[in-house]
């Protein structure tokens, strides 16, 4: 069985460019959630999807970020414009409705100059 | 909101020494805590979890216990090697039978060193 799969693996982009993240989950898993971990600190949850319907977005840090998922598949995260402050590595989690065992893809390192 | 404070930041210990990595939390509604190491560069692995009916569980070399009334958990690892030097993070999450379990939040981390 594939593992939770992001693209790109690395990204380095200027400050108020845009920059467009892609999670793929395990397949089957309704569950889908993004988190951030910036400069060595803890893991901060971003946002919760339920198939393709957002269960909460109560981590979304601003309104420059937007994520979607489409068909209730995999999601995209967008970030426009970037801030320096958004560099970090962007985790994305899947896992089953009912047994909450989340299982974390590889990440995006951004970093935004 | 939950919140989740993890003990020590930084463990060093011996080859076959035991290590122990603390977590409390705030939430009483929270019911589900894994544990994940990550090692550098790669992604963050589930390593074990406990549900709150459960006061203890044990696989292998790793183990964790949770006092719920208390409100919190830790991880312990025997006989422990190089390759677990990583950084360890406790989570902490709620959710009800036959529904999504909400998100995780995560402790701040330990960064475990084993020296051969």
């Amino acid at each position: 069985e594939a593992g939770v799969t992001q693209f790109p693996s690395h990204s380095v982009i200027e400050k108020g460019q845009t920059v467009t993240l892609r999670c793929d989950p395990i397949s089957g898993h309704d569950n889908l959630y993004w988190y951030r971990r910036v400069m060595g600190k803890e893991i901060k949850f971003l946002l919760h999807f339920v198939k393709e319907s957002k269960q909460d977005e109560s981590g979304m840090p601003n309104n420059r970020f937007l994520a979607e998922r489409t068909g209730g598949t995999y999601s995209t995260l967008k970030v426009q414009p970037a801030e320096l402050e958004d560099s970090g590595v962007y985790f994305c989690a899947s896992s089953q409705v009912v047994t909450g065992e989340q299982y974390f893809g590889p990440g995006t390192r951004l970093t935004v100059t | 909101g939950e919140n989740v404070e993890q003990h020590p930041s930084t463990l060093s210990v011996q080859e076959g020494d035991s290590a122990v990595i603390k977590c409390t939390y705030s939430d009483s509604a929270s019911n589900y805590f894994p544990w994940y190491k990550q090692e550098l560069g790669k992604r963050p692995q589930l390593i074990i979890d406990i549900r709150s009916n459960v006061g203890e569980k044990k696989d292998q070399r790793i183990a964790v216990t949770l006092n719920k009334t208390a409100k919190h958990f830790s991880l312990h690892i025997t006989e422990t090697q190089p390759e677990d030097s990583a950084v360890y993070f406790c989570a902490a999450s709620k959710g009800a039978g036959g529904t999504s379990y909400g998100k995780l939040t995560f402790g701040q981390g330990t960064i475990l060193t084993v020296h051969p």
